[in-house]
């Protein structure tokens, strides 16, 4: 059974920066595609940012390119984004997902970041 | 990189059958058989329910089906039932291999 398990995520004043980590099990990691999808309160899905298998290529939305990086850690099975520069439009639950062709076939239960005074 | 686009919401009776559409350009949608689906009920992730257009993942019943024509993909639910009231969501690889999902359609369940 695939599992995604997200932490890392809470209270952030803006123009800080969080570190959101993401521990998968259950597949072989270091065969499959990442990303980070985030919901704001009340709002729909965006794609955040991808990574793929080896972690040689990555991509990122106009919203976060350039404050946001990601990256994995293959020997840990683990996935991170590393948020930098927040603003209250960063506010919402970042899910982790295993990617094909973004296709997004799992999904963690997700970490909420609240970007506020 | 612009949103798909899908009704804000749909509605139907309990076995009836419901259509949600989701349209995009021959960037994304209309360009690639890669193409998804997505449920996602009150607190909870969203859940894969279609992948590649029209392929349902082990475990999701066979009365989700999904389609596309030119730019337009569609995910049709027969004999609605009331677990399927739920937001769903369509996504779609791009030309420049960047993400873009649609805005999300409620379904309620009358």
């Amino acid at each position: 059974e695939v599992q995604l398990l997200e932490s890392g995520g809470g209270l952030v004043q803006p123009g800080g920066s969080l570190r959101l980590s993401c521990v998968a099990s259950g597949f072989t990691f270091n065969r499959y595609a990442m990303a980070w999808v985030r919901q704001a309160p009340g709002k729909g899905l965006e794609w955040v940012s991808s990574i793929s298998p080896s972690g040689g290529t990555t991509y990122y939305a106009d919203s976060v390119r350039g404050r946001f990086t990601i990256s994995r850690d293959n020997s840990k099975n683990t996935l991170f984004l590393q948020m930098n520069s927040l603003g209250a439009e960063d506010t919402a639950i970042y899910y982790c997902a295993q990617e094909v062709w973004l296709q997004f076939y799992n999904w963690g239960q997700g970490a909420l970041v609240t970007v506020s005074s | 990189q612009s949103a798909l686009t899908q009704p804000a919401s749909v509605s139907g009776s309990p076995g009836q059958s419901i259509t949600i559409s989701c349209t995009g350009t021959s960037s994304d949608v209309g360009g690639y058989n890669y193409v998804s689906w997505y449920q996602q009920h009150p607190g909870k992730a969203p859940k894969l329910i279609i992948f590649e257009v029209s392929n349902r993942p082990s475990g999701v019943p066979d009365r989700f089906s999904g389609s596309k024509s030119g730019n337009t993909a569609s995910l049709t639910i027969s004999g609605l039932q009331a677990e399927d009231e739920a937001d769903y969501y369509c996504s779609s690889y791009t030309y420049n291999d960047l993400g873009v999902f649609g805005g999300g359609t409620k379904v309620t369940v009358l």
